[in-house]
């Protein structure tokens, strides 16, 4: 079946540090592929997604770009922060009964002053 | 606010009991869903509903049940409660469930304790 692989975490950075954080997919048909950031406390929030293959999707200075060949969406930032402290978690929707959206364990995340 | 409505906040029972969890979706949304959230487990998909019918199934166990009704609010509902249901469970919303770019909505969820 689709799943939804992502590194494991925690992950700890110092601020302005380069981010990455690996998601690797399995799915047939063509999904469309979303990061969601769940801050303490709350539900999750949708940061970006991309919905074909070399998509790039991006927001708050998070990029990620929809690799076929290597069914990847891996999240990337410049220079994170703070305030960027929070969990991370790679998705797929797929057409295969239903709509459904399969998520990765998620990536927690730490930011150091 | 993703105006996704779910209560109670925090839940305690003890082990047999049923519970029932409630969400309201945003505004004009049609499709919620239903997640589970554990350690041990991730984010886990239980179930879909679009305009009051069920549409997408995932590991939900046959002892929970869900269903939404004609107002869209739909409830969860957990019974022969076990230590290992206890979970955050999060509903979320979307505006229609039919296309695989639809992004979800998620409420702040409802912290389960089965003791």
């Amino acid at each position: 079946g689709d799943s939804v692989t992502q590194m494991e975490g925690p992950v700890t950075l110092s601020e302005e540090a380069f981010l990455t954080i690996n998601c690797t997919y399995t799915a047939t048909g063509y999904p469309s592929l979303f990061w969601y950031v769940q801050y303490p406390g709350e539900g999750l929030q949708l940061l970006l997604k991309a919905t074909k293959a070399d998509d790039k999707g991006s927001n708050k200075g998070f990029e990620a770009t929809y690799r076929k060949e290597t069914t990847s969406f891996h999240l990337e930032k410049g220079s994170v922060q703070v305030s960027d402290s929070a969990v991370y978690f790679c998705a797929l929707t797929q057409r295969t009964g239903g709509f459904k959206t399969i998520f990765g364990a998620g990536t927690r995340l730490f930011v150091k002053a | 606010d993703s105006g996704v409505t779910q209560t109670p906040k925090h839940l305690i029972t003890a082990t047999g009991q049923r519970v029932t969890l409630r969400c309201s979706p945003r505004s004009g949304d049609l499709s919620v869903y239903w997640y589970q959230q554990s350690l041990d487990q991730g984010l886990q998909f239980l179930i879909q509903y679009y305009n009051g019918e069920e549409r997408a199934k995932g590991n939900i166990l046959e002892r929970f049940s869900a269903q939404q009704f004609p107002d869209l609010h739909s409830e969860l509902n957990l019974s022969s409660l076990e230590l290992g249901d206890s979970a955050l469970y999060f509903c979320a919303s979307s505006a229609e469930g039919g296309a695989t770019n639809e992004k979800l909505f998620f409420g702040s969820g409802t912290q389960l304790s089965v003791l």
